[in-house]
């Protein structure tokens, strides 16, 4: 079946760090990728998506490419700061209005 | 847009009484999933709609939990009755279905004595 793995947090950074988070997939076919971005207390945001292969998704300094090859889809930033931390959750979905697999997310967090 | 509404926001109740939170999607979107969070168990589809009618409800915990869609601008999720391990945040979201992106709404903070 579709599955979702990312790396087990929390990630601790220091303000200005390079972040990387990995995420990688199993699923047949081409399906779209996403990460998701949960603050305190809120609801999961759509940070960025890919829909196919090499695509790179962006969006707040966050990049992602979706590397079939490898099958992942790990998300990247040049410079954290403190206001980036949250949950991080990638996911994929496979069919159109189909549901999203979510993996387990990843606990970011940066200091100042 | 207001986004996905969700309410109540919190809800505190006793063990063994009906709870029923409330959803309304984006105007215009056709799916619509309830999900569940917990240090636990993390985040956990229960079941989604798609045009009004369930497509997946595997993830319903147990005959306790039920919803429902009567139009495409509104959805029930009821647990009847309550106990306090279905303590958690519960989420709605809604998608128009390209390349489902999902849109969450803010949650309802449920907290079973």
């Amino acid at each position: 079946g579709n599955s979702v793995t990312q790396m087990e947090g929390p990630v601790t950074l220091s303000e200005e760090a390079f972040l990387t988070i990995n995420c990688t997939y199993t699923a047949t076919g081409y399906p779209s990728l996403f990460w998701y971005v949960q603050y305190p207390g809120e609801g999961l945001q759509l940070l960025l998506k890919a829909t196919k292969a090499d695509d790179k998704g962006s969006n707040k300094g966050f990049e992602a490419t979706y590397r079939k090859e490898t099958t992942s889809f790990h998300l990247e930033k040049g410079s954290v700061q403190v206001s980036d931390s949250a949950v991080y959750f990638c996911a994929l979905s496979k069919e159109y209005g189909n549901k999203l697999v979510f993996g387990a997310g990843t606990i970011l967090r940066v200091k100042s | 847009d207001a986004g996905v509404i969700q309410s109540p926001r919190h809800e505190v109740t006793e063990m063994g009484q009906e709870v029923t939170l409330r959803c309304k999607p984006i105007s215009g979107h056709n799916s619509l999933f309830w999900y569940r969070q917990t240090m636990m168990r993390g985040l956990e589809l229960l079941i989604y709609f798609n045009n009004n009618v369930p497509i997946d409800d595997s993830g319903m915990p147990e005959d306790r939990f039920s919803a429902k869609m009567p139009n495409a601008s509104f959805s029930t999720l009821k647990i009847q009755p309550s106990e306090p391990r279905d303590s958690a945040v519960y989420f709605c979201a809604s998608t128009a279905g390209l390349h489902n992106e999902q849109f969450f709404g803010p949650g309802t903070r449920l907290t079973v004595l």
